[in-house]
């Protein structure tokens, strides 16, 4: 089974700065990767796939990152509603894995 | 539009077993795999297997092997989840998922769309 491990767990920041989280895989995954968003009793939303690809209707300021075994989720200009869970999930391999999740505040 | 809805709330007893079902519309059933992950509370996201609605053929994760079921009805774009012998640690919030990244077929799939999550709570 493919381990994907996330940091920070959580991160504070204030609106207008810019959020970096990190995903780390066990092993190579190509860029088999994809983030997702999740709000208090919300179904996970899909913001990128295949590590770099933005999901439909998700916003420029949302990039994604990396290959192999490092991947990153870059978002940009945050506002209060970025606040949310941040999980990262390799399809690389059988079963699917999601890491930990990163829980950004914004203040 | 593609939407997933799921049964409702469930509350069962340890040892006990559930079922949960997953109707699908606006696709085709049989050509896209139907996926289940939980979610304990607080914590984070445990996929638990995969069924391929064409042939039903099904991939589980290793921690519920022996206990979980997967199933699905064509007639009515249904899939089901069974899960036996219930734990207080099985008490979760359950999605399907119809998750990106290919088809039944191989093709490539960049659409993903979740269930809106079925509670389940095991107490005595």
């Amino acid at each position: 089974e493919i381990m994907v491990t996330q940091s920070p767990a959580t991160l504070s920041l204030s609106p207008g700065e810019t959020a970096t989280l990190s995903c780390r895989a066990s092993q190579a995954i190509g860029t088999t990767l994809a983030w997702y968003q999740q709000k208090p009793g919300q179904a996970p939303r899909l913001l990128m796939f295949y590590a770099s690809n933005r999901a439909t209707g998700i916003p420029a300021k949302f990039s994604g990152s990396g290959s192999g075994t490092d991947f990153t989720l870059t978002i940009s200009s945050l506002e209060p509603e970025d606040s949310a869970v941040y999980y990262c999930q390799q399809r690389k391999r059988w079963p699917d894995t999601f890491g930990q999740g990163t829980r950004l505040e914004i203040k | 539009q593609v939407h997933l809805v799921q049964s409702g709330a469930e509350v069962k007893k340890p040892g006990a077993s559930v079922k949960v079902s997953c109707r699908a519309s606006g696709y085709s059933f049989t050509a896209y795999y139907i996926h289940w992950v939980r979610q304990a509370p607080g914590q984070g996201l445990e996929w638990m297997g995969r069924i391929n609605p064409d042939n039903g053929a099904t991939n589980y994760a290793q921690n519920f092997l022996g206990r979980v079921t997967m199933t699905r009805d064509t007639s009515n774009s249904t899939a089901y989840l069974e899960l036996t012998s219930l734990k207080s640690d099985d008490t979760a919030v359950y999605y399907c998922a119809r998750l990106w990244g290919w088809t039944v077929a191989g093709s490539s799939d960049t659409l993903d769309v979740w269930g809106q999550g079925t509670v389940l709570t095991v107490s005595s």
